[in-house]
Parts: structure tokens; C-alpha cells; sequence
């Protein structure tokens, strides 16, 4: 079993459209999770840290479940410009002998059309 | 201010050569870790170098190396390629392993992306 899962893709979207996207992590003891996004051919990009609390960023938001070891972005509104690769991705953390290593999904891919 | 740059950014080997991709790291940042990246995929956490030293290592051979400098720049070795180390090589700095508990964003690099032939 992969430590991170996402949704496979690719996810075609008309402009205007609200999209969700999942993902679960195996490891309990994981604690930081984030949502990058990767353009085609460049490097990933942070695009918000997930908190048990949720968070929001104008028209995103993400929102973590500890106990089903679970995570997920919305996007309202969508824009031509969202059209990415968003990446799921996992910390261990300092404490559980992680450091910096991110875990990452295999992406899913959105396309937003006109 | 300078992001992580990665040189060359493109390269195309044969099958048994061995190459070495290079990384400066974001102006401040002394931490670096390289990634693998192959078509489709996430990128996969290879190495990681604080203070010159290999700190953490993902499931990679021996095969890949690498070296840290004394002023934070890095560099991935990989000897005898394969034709599945065909991939986007990412470095990503962050700042040191100072506060236990936390967590320093890393910042990536455009990437080398390496064929072998």
C-alpha cells in the first residue's frame, strides 16, 4: 500500500465548477500535510498547508481528519488557471525521525475548460 | 533574492554512465534534499544533507550519492544508469533541523530532467 493515495485523474472541470479532491495517508504518525500544485514540466509549489482545524485561501480550501487519516482540497469557482497537477503530500516530522522528508501522492490532475 | 537553481536542466546519458546534477539552495536555507521524479509520477524523497552530512535516505541504491558543500550547495551523483533513472530530478532547500516539532517549508528547484539512452 502506498503511504499517500489520491484520486486518480484526470478531473476535466467546466470554468465555474466547484472540484474536490481526496486523499488518505498510512502512516499515524504523520504531521504535516500540505497540497502542492505542479504545472506541466516545472517544479511542485506549496500551495497551502492542511490543519485539523481546516483552512481556507479565497476560493480553496483544504481540511484534514486525523482519525480516518484523511485529507482533501476543494476548489470553488475554478479558473482556467487552476488547470494543474495538485500533489497530496505527507510529513513525518522532526519528532518521528521525519525532518524534512515530504511524502508525496501521485498528483491528480485537473483540467479546467471553458 | 535568488531561488534554488539547479544545473544543467537538461541531460541525456547512456545506459552504465554516470552523471552529477548540482543545487544552490535559497538565499538562508543550509538544508537540501533531492527528489525523483518519473513521468506520471509524485516525486520520490531520495537524500537529504544538513551540515554536510547525509541525514535521512529514502529507499534508493547505492547507486546514488551525493555531497554537501561547505556553502550549502549540493550535488547528486548516480553511477552505472539505468534506463528507468530516466526522470525530473528536484533538489528542495528549507532551513535546518532546528526546532524539534516543526516544520520549515521546502522551496524547489526547476529540476534537471535526465534521459538514458
Amino acid at each position: 500500500r502506498k503511504e499517500v493515495e489520491q484520486d486518480p485523474g484526470p478531473f476535466n472541470v467546466p470554468e465555474g465548477a466547484t472540484v474536490a479532491f481526496n486523499c488518505t495517508y498510512s502512516n499515524s504518525a504523520s504531521q504535516s500535510f500540505f497540497w502542492y500544485r505542479q504545472d506541466c514540466r516545472k517544479e511542485p509549489k506549496l500551495l497551502m498547508s492542511v490543519y485539523s482545524s481546516g483552512n481556507e485561501d479565497g476560493r480553496f480550501t483544504a481540511q484534514l481528519n486525523r482519525a480516518s487519516q484523511y485529507i482533501s482540497l476543494l476548489i470553488r469557482d475554478s479558473k482556467l488557471s487552476d488547470s494543474a497537477t495538485y500533489l497530496c503530500v505527507v510529513n513525518k516530522g522532526v519528532l518521528t525521525g521525519g525532518g524534512n522528508k515530504l511524502t508525496f501522492g501521485t498528483g491528480t490532475q485537473l483540467k479546467v475548460e471553458l | 533574492d535568488a531561488g534554488v537553481t539547479q544545473s544543467p536542466t537538461h541531460l541525456i546519458k547512456t545506459r552504465g554512465q554516470q552523471v552529477t546534477l548540482r543545487c544552490s539552495p535559497k538565499s538562508g536555507h543550509d538544508t537540501v534534499s533531492w527528489y525523483q521524479q518519473a513521468l506520471g509520477q509524485g516525486p520520490q524523497f531520495i537524500f537529504q544533507y544538513y551540515e554536510e552530512e547525509e541525514r535521512q535516505r529514502g529507499n534508493f541504491p547505492d547507486r546514488f550519492s551525493g555531497h554537501q558543500f561547505p556553502n550549502y550547495s549540493s550535488e547528486l551523483n548516480v553511477n552505472a544508469l539505468l534506463l528507468g533513472d530516466s526522470a525530473l530530478y528536484l533538489c528542495a532547500s528549507t532551513s535546518g533541523l532546528k526546532a524539534v516539532g516543526s516544520y520549515n517549508e521546502q522551496f524547489f528547484g526547476p529540476g534537471t530532467r535526465l534521459t538514458v539512452l
